[in-house]
């Protein structure tokens, strides 16, 4: 079975640039999850997608950040312009909707802002 | 508002014996529990989880206790094994449509001495 696919695994780039992470939710899913994972804070929720459609997206730090899910097999995270600050792991997990579901998460990106 | 806790950063059992992760919450709407595993760079994995209307749920080594009244649940693993070496996650969510997103604890490195 695939599983939730996210790339890159790793993005090393200068701060100011545009940043973009990637993910395909597992197949059947109807709900994609955006989440970061600090020291300090441990994971975070970003935002949250219910049939492509933006749920909750109070978990986004500020206006840099943008998501979208085009259709039911992609969605991004864009960071523009990147800070230093933004450096973390990012996870993509998704579920099935109807009830309570466990959410599937795929390996994250490691993104590094210089 | 660290609605999810877990106290304990790490734990070291020997194998063969049980391990007990423990994680405390605040958020009285909650009414599901689930507990991740993770490995270094990897994704964490859905390993077992509870509705509020239990109190118990086993899957083969891995058994969650809910006590709702104290705010309370455990994982216990036994046999502990090796491979069980990992950080484990505790989260919680008040599920229905808009409510799915997952509040998670901030983590327990359990490690198993051979």
């Amino acid at each position: 079975d695939a599983g939730v696919i996210q790339s890159p695994r790793h993005e090393v780039t200068e701060m100011g640039q545009e940043v973009t992470l990637r993910c395909k939710p597992i197949s059947g899913h109807n709900s994609l999850f955006w989440y970061r994972q600090t020291m300090m804070r441990g994971l975070e929720l970003l935002i949250y997608f219910n049939n492509n459609v933006p749920i909750d997206d109070s978990g986004m730090p500020e206006d840099r950040f943008s998501a979208k899910m085009p259709n039911a097999s992609f969605s991004t995270l864009k960071i523009q312009p990147s800070e230093p600050r933004d450096s973390a792991v990012y996870f993509c997990a998704s579920s099935s909707t109807g009830g309570h579901q466990p959410q599937h998460f795929g390996d994250g990106t490691r993104l590094s802002i210089l | 508002d660290q609605q999810v806790k877990q106290n304990s950063p790490s734990l070291s059992v020997q194998e063969g014996r049980i391990s007990i992760l423990n994680c405390d919450y605040t958020n009285s709407m909650f009414d599901y529990f689930l507990w991740y595993k993770k490995y270094p760079a990897e994704g964490p994995t859905f390993l077992i989880s509870i509705s509020s209307i239990k109190d118990k749920n086993e899957d083969g080594r891995f058994t969650v206790f809910l006590n709702k009244s104290a705010k309370h649940l455990s994982l216990h693993i036994v046999p502990s094994q090796p491979g069980d070496s990992a950080v484990y996650f505790c989260a919680a969510s008040h599920g229905g449509f808009g409510n799915e997103k997952l509040t998670f604890g901030t983590g327990t490195r359990l490690t198993i001495i051979p």
